[in-house]
């Protein structure tokens, strides 16, 4: 099992709506990072998070609204969205000793579908 | 510089043989090249990972052969699996780096019984 937690599995939302993706980790990892993975795709980067603060944003547009409340959660806000932001939206996350190693730790991901 | 190529896109096996799947980069300042293996409505999990400094990597039915002048990485499983059939991809980061991981393209495999 996954020590990374990622709820819900599952949204579907209309383009109007407020939805949030929520990630949880307990294994102390400080940098946190959300990936967008569409379909026979390998996963694109969309923001890390260390220390619990914004440090990438990878030009993501501002309907995707990320949020650190602490070390072990991770949000990631959905307003507006469009039909092509459908995908597969992954957590994970890393030890970061001052130093990132690659060595990532995904969750399951929340498969989102936008109508 | 940043990419890294995969390939193949996809490989059938037979149960028993072996799969080997073959990555390329450009950047010679990448230094952590993990291999990810990913199960149909799964996340990635890292499978095994190799630094540039050795050549050879196994764990298992799995081994990374690493050949840094060429810049060239290749995964192989050995006595392949049904329960091996998933999407593998390599990966390359730089130690330090906040970006992490530099993805290739990714492999379906397909073992067959």
């Amino acid at each position: 099992d996954t020590e990374v937690t990622q709820t819900p599995k599952h949204l579907v939302m209309g383009m109007t709506n407020k939805k949030s993706l929520k990630c949880e980790q307990h294994m102390g990892h400080r940098a946190m990072y959300w990936y967008k993975q569409k379909a026979k795709k390998p996963p694109e980067l969309m923001f890390v998070y260390s220390y619990e603060k914004l440090s990438i944003n990878e030009s993501v547009p501002s309907r995707f609204s990320p949020e650190c409340p602490n070390s072990s959660l991770l949000n990631l806000h959905l307003h507006a969205l469009q039909p092509e932001d459908s995908a597969l939206y992954l957590c994970a996350s890393s030890p970061y000793r001052g130093r990132g190693t690659g060595e990532l730790f995904f969750g399951e991901g929340s498969r989102l579908t936008v109508l | 510089q940043q990419q890294v190529k995969q390939s193949p896109q996809s490989l059938i096996v037979q149960k028993g043989g072996i799969s080997i799947i073959n990555c390329a980069y450009e950047n010679t300042a990448f230094d952590y090249f993990p291999w990810y293996q990913q199960f149909p409505g799964k996340g990635p999990a890292l499978l095994i990972a190799i630094r540039p400094d050795v050549s050879e990597k196994k764990e298992g039915r799995f081994t990374i052969s690493f050949n840094k002048s060429a810049k060239q990485f290749s995964l192989h499983i050995m006595d392949s699996q049904p329960g091996d059939s998933a999407t593998y991809f390599c990966a390359a980061s730089i130690i330090g780096s906040a970006r992490q991981l530099t993805f290739g393209s990714g492999t379906q495999l397909t073992v067959l019984p």
